[in-house]
């Protein structure tokens, strides 16, 4: 089955503080695994994808295929990413078309 | 370039009223996707369409029906609308490349589309 778990429902961190937005995920093949977030009054948009191995507004996430994970992190946390964050996986080359998330991390960062 | 647009933005419907949300894009993608979002449930795949004549359930598919008209346009209807359908509703697109690493797209969504069943 498809399937991705993120446990926390909210996250809050004061600002400089670390991140982590945990996801672990279930899929037999060699999944695409992606975060997406959602700021306030925007569409959902990409941040990530595993594939790129990048970094983005300062986050990163590394596929850990034996742990089945794909952990968001950020070494400092700023105001602006306060958002809802979610991990999402697809299949691969030759994987389902479908297209499954996680049930969301909203993340507060304080001042 | 308007990306996806979804239309109604917002509609109040009576239990058994029926009504179809229709998404339209313009980036030439090959796969769409029509997702409820629920507080605390995250976003759930209602159905999806892979290519232009295809269409497959997703995890949530009971209550909808879907047809992809051509390649730009994916509408979802409810035939007979109850209270628990009341959500807002997230069309998406991606293009993807079968049979390449990194083959899955980056998903491109609508505003969303909110509705209230009374």
């Amino acid at each position: 089955a498809q399937r991705v778990t993120q446990p926390e429902k909210l996250l809050s961190v004061f600002k400089g503080a670390p991140v982590e937005l945990k996801c672990n995920y279930s899929y037999s093949g060699s999944p695409e695994l992606f975060w997406y977030v959602q700021y306030s009054r925007q569409r959902l948009q990409l941040l990530l994808r595993h594939i790129s191995r990048e970094s983005i507004k300062g986050f990163t996430a590394d596929l850990n295929k034996g742990e089945t994970s794909f952990h968001l992190k950020k070494p400092f946390a700023q105001e602006e990413d306060s958002a809802m964050y979610y991990c999402a996986l697809s299949g691969g080359a030759s994987g389902t078309y479908k297209y499954i998330f996680g049930t969301g991390t909203r993340l507060k960062v304080l001042a | 370039n308007a990306g996806v647009t979804q239309t109604p933005k917002f509609q109040v419907l009576k239990t058994g009223q029926s009504m179809t949300l229709q998404c339209a894009q313009d980036m030439n993608h090959n796969s769409m996707y029509w997702y409820r979002q629920d507080p605390g449930m995250g976003l759930r795949l209602i159905y999806y369409s892979a290519s232009e004549g295809t269409t497959d359930k997703g995890e949530v598919p009971n209550g909808y029906n879907v047809s992809r008209l051509n390649k730009r346009e994916f509408s979802l209807r409810l035939e007979s609308a109850a209270p628990s359908q009341t959500s807002v509703y997230f069309c998406a697109s991606s293009v993807r490349t079968p049979g390449l690493a990194g083959a899955t797209g980056e998903l491109f969504f609508g505003e969303g589309s909110r509705l209230t069943v009374l």
